[in-house]
């Protein structure tokens, strides 16, 4: 199985910080890598597919990049509405395989 | 707009069975790839299921055995049947579109249902 690792797990930061994510996979898996936003008691929303494709309606402060092993996921400037849990995703092959999550909270 | 909406969650007993549905608007179930996920309590986001479009079919090895993915073609919804209930299969339940492409679709979970609550408890 490929396992996904995501860090830090938790992230303190302020409205208007510039956030990076970080997701590395235990082989490569080209750029088959997608970036999930939680918020609590609601399900998850795809941001970013195929390692850097922004998704329709979110918002361009969001970029994913990578390939390989390592991606990354940054927000430019936070927005209150970014407070949420992350999670990377490998789409390269079965079992699909989820990273344990990055917590983002209000500093 | 596509959309998925699951039922079927509620407490049930451990040794117990469930049966969640996914019904699908705005696109064909049939036509795409079809998955379960989960998310106990505390944890993260964990792949339960995947059904191909040609029907075949993959299970995580926590569930293999005990849990069986299937559709209505007819009805354009997609079935979780669950067996076997441990306290561990505690969760929220999505049915989502994806993970391979499919069309215009990405390499993605791009649709998510609502989710819906399972608790294995005595």
């Amino acid at each position: 199985d490929i396992q996904m690792t995501q860090s830090p797990s938790s992230l303190s930061a302020s409205v208007g910080d510039r956030v990076t994510i970080t997701c590395r996979a235990s082989q490569s898996i080209s750029d088959y890598l997608n970036w999930y936003q939680q918020k609590p008691g609601k399900a998850p929303k795809l941001l970013i597919s195929s390692a850097s494709s922004l998704q329709g309606g979110v918002p361009s402060r969001f970029s994913g990049s990578g390939s390989g092993t390592d991606f990354t996921l940054t927000i430019s400037s936070l927005q209150p509405e970014d407070f949420a849990t992350y999670f990377c995703q490998q789409s390269w092959t079965t079992p699909i395989t989820f990273g344990q999550g990055t917590r983002l909270e209000v500093k | 707009e596509d959309q998925l909406v699951e039922s079927g969650g509620g407490l049930v007993q451990p040794g117990g069975s469930l049966r969640l549905s996914c019904a699908a608007s705005g696109f064909t179930v049939s036509s795409n790839y079809m998955s379960w996920v989960r998310r106990a309590p505390g944890k993260g986001l964990e792949w339960v299921s995947l059904i191909y479009r040609v029907g075949t079919t993959f299970y995580a090895d926590s569930v293999k055995g005990r849990f069986v993915i299937s559709r209505d073609n007819s009805n354009n919804t997609l079935f979780l049947q669950m067996n076997s209930l441990r306290a561990e299969d505690t969760a929220v339940y999505y049915c989502a579109r994806g993970p391979y492409a499919s069309g215009s679709y990405p390499s993605a979970f791009d649709i998510w249902g609502q989710g819906t609550m399972v608790t294995v408890s005595s």
